[in-house]
């Protein structure tokens, strides 16, 4: 079945670096969401890519859909410590209505 | 605007003990509804996922069992409690044909 696979597992990087989460699947995707979780908190939708090559960004948030719809990436540029939590990538549901969550990628911040 | 509540938002329980968790969501109709856990520092494990009134499917076979008894509730119950079904559970939704999941606060669950 479809998967989604998100990497890295753990980022730790300087406040004011910049950071990196990658998400891949084995199948083509109709669109790929992304979602973020305060620690203690609940996920929360970030952004929806749609068309293939796509890039979307809000303030120091960059997302990026593939060419060929099967990976995105999220990239924030110098780091705030408001930035800390969990980024999720998220599959759309096949016939089944499940949607497909990556692992997540937890940021941690070091001041 | 459309809301969605889980109560409660902690709770601690010996071994053994039954469990219900509720979820409601206001503002919209037919929702597509979903109960998640999270063990700590970990990912989103979906349990059960509903696309109407008493229709449910369960992704994990293990003691926690789901309902839907109204349109925009959605129950999350055990008979009997293990150790390992500690955890952050997340109640779900989202609209039909769009995929956007709108998570509610969550409950978190402590069995001792």
């Amino acid at each position: 079945g479809q998967q989604v696979m998100q990497i890295p597992q753990y980022q730790h990087v300087q406040e004011g670096e910049d950071f990196t989460t990658y998400c891949n699947s084995s199948t083509t995707l109709s669109n790929i969401q992304w979602y973020k979780q305060r620690p203690g908190g609940h996920p929360v939708f970030l952004i929806q890519l749609v068309k293939s090559g796509e890039v979307k960004k809000q303030k120091r948030l960059t997302f990026q859909f593939g060419e060929a719809k099967k990976n995105s990436s999220l990239h924030i540029t110098a780091t705030q410590t408001t930035d800390v939590g969990t980024y999720f990538c998220a599959g759309p549901p096949g016939r089944d209505d499940k949607i497909i969550f990556g692992k997540g990628t937890r940021l941690h911040i070091l001041p | 605007s459309q809301t969605i509540h889980q109560w409660p938002a902690t709770l601690v329980q010996p071994v053994g003990s039954p469990l219900s968790l509720e979820c409601t969501v206001e503002g919209t109709s037919n929702p597509n509804l979903y109960w998640y856990r999270q063990a700590a520092g970990r990912g989103l494990q979906l349990l059960f996922y509903s696309i109407g009134i008493d229709q449910i499917s369960s992704e994990v076979p293990q003691n926690l069992s789901a309902s839907r008894p109204q349109d925009r509730q959605f129950i999350l119950s055990s008979k009997k409690l293990l150790l390992s079904d500690s955890g952050f559970y997340l109640c779900a939704w989202n609209r039909l044909l769009t995929d956007t999941q709108y998570f509610g606060p969550g409950t978190r669950l402590t069995v001792l």
